[in-house]
C-alpha cells in the first residue's frame, strides 16, 4: 500500500545534543508537510516542501531546519533540542491541486532527557 | 484569515448512543473541509472531506458531516458508536485560493464508554 513512514517511531535524545528524523512517501506526491504536536492540542505546521521549494512558518524556532533531497524522502533537524521540543512530530504528504487531502505517517515521539 | 472552532474539548457517550461533535469555521474565502481522526500514538487518518456538490458527506466507519454554509458549520455525526470510536477528532480548513495548508481545530476528544 502507498504510504507515508517515519522513522523512528520512538526517539530518545540529550539536552541539547542534534537529532534528524526522517520520513519517507511512496505516493509521489509533490507537497511534504512537517508538523509539531504537543499533548492535547493540534498539530502545528512547522514547515513544508513543494517540490523542491521550501516554506517556512514565520513563528517555527530557527533550531528546525529541514531537507528534502528528492520527492520521497524528507528530513527534520533540530539541531540544539531543549526540553520544550519533546513532542510528536508528524509528516504528512499531499498534491499540490486545492482540496486534496493530507496524508500522515504515524509520527515520530520524541523525548528529550 | 480562517479560523476553526471545535466548541467542545470532550465528549463522553455511552456505547451504541448517537454523537455529534461540532465544527465552526470562519473564512473571507470559501473554503474546503475534512474531519481527521487520530487514535493514541497515530497520526491523523482522513474520515471525511466536503468539496462541494451535496452538503451531507458520508465517510469511513459510519461517519457523516453536514455542510451549513448559512452556520459556516461542518458537524461530524454517527448514528451508533462503539468503544473503537473512543480518539481525537480534528475538524480541518483549507482554502480555496490556498492549494495545501490546513488550518486545523483544537480537536475534540470522544471517550466512548462501555
Amino acid at each position: 500500500d502507498a504510504m507515508v513512514i517515519q522513522n523512528p517511531r520512538y526517539q530518545v535524545t540529550q539536552f541539547g545534543k542534534p537529532v534528524t528524523l526522517s520520513c519517507s512517501q511512496t505516493l509521489n506526491h509533490n507537497v511534504m508537510y512537517w508538523y509539531q504536536q504537543k499533548s492535547s492540542q493540534a498539530p502545528k505546521l512547522l514547515f513544508h516542501y513543494y517540490d523542491k521549494d521550501f516554506n517556512n512558518e514565520a513563528d517555527t524556532p530557527d533550531n528546525f531546519q529541514s531537507r528534502r533531497p528528492n520527492t520521497s524522502f524528507c528530513f527534520l533537524d533540530i539541531r540544539s533540542p531543549g526540553l520544550g521540543d519533546a513532542a510528536m512530530y508528524l509528516c504528512a504528504t499531499s498534491r499540490v491541486q486545492g482540496g486534496q487531502p493530507q496524508h500522515f505517517g504515524d509520527g515520530t515521539r520524541l523525548s528529550i532527557l | 484569515a480562517q479560523s476553526v472552532t471545535q466548541l467542545d474539548s470532550q465528549v463522553p457517550v455511552f456505547e451504541e448512543a448517537p454523537v455529534e461533535l461540532r465544527c465552526n469555521y470562519s473564512s473571507s474565502v470559501s473554503v474546503y473541509l475534512f474531519w481527521y481522526v487520530q487514535y493514541p500514538n497515530q497520526g491523523l487518518q482522513l474520515l471525511l472531506k466536503y468539496l462541494s456538490g451535496s452538503t451531507l458527506v458520508k465517510g469511513i466507519n459510519g461517519f457523516e458531516a453536514e455542510f451549513n454554509k448559512s452556520q459556516t458549520s461542518f458537524h461530524l455525526r454517527k448514528p451508533s458508536v462503539h468503544i473503537s470510536d473512543t480518539a481525537e477528532y480534528f475538524c480541518a480548513v483549507n482554502r480555496m485560493d490556498s492549494s495545501y495548508k490546513l488550518i486545523f481545530g483544537s480537536g475534540t476528544r470522544l471517550l466512548v464508554r462501555p
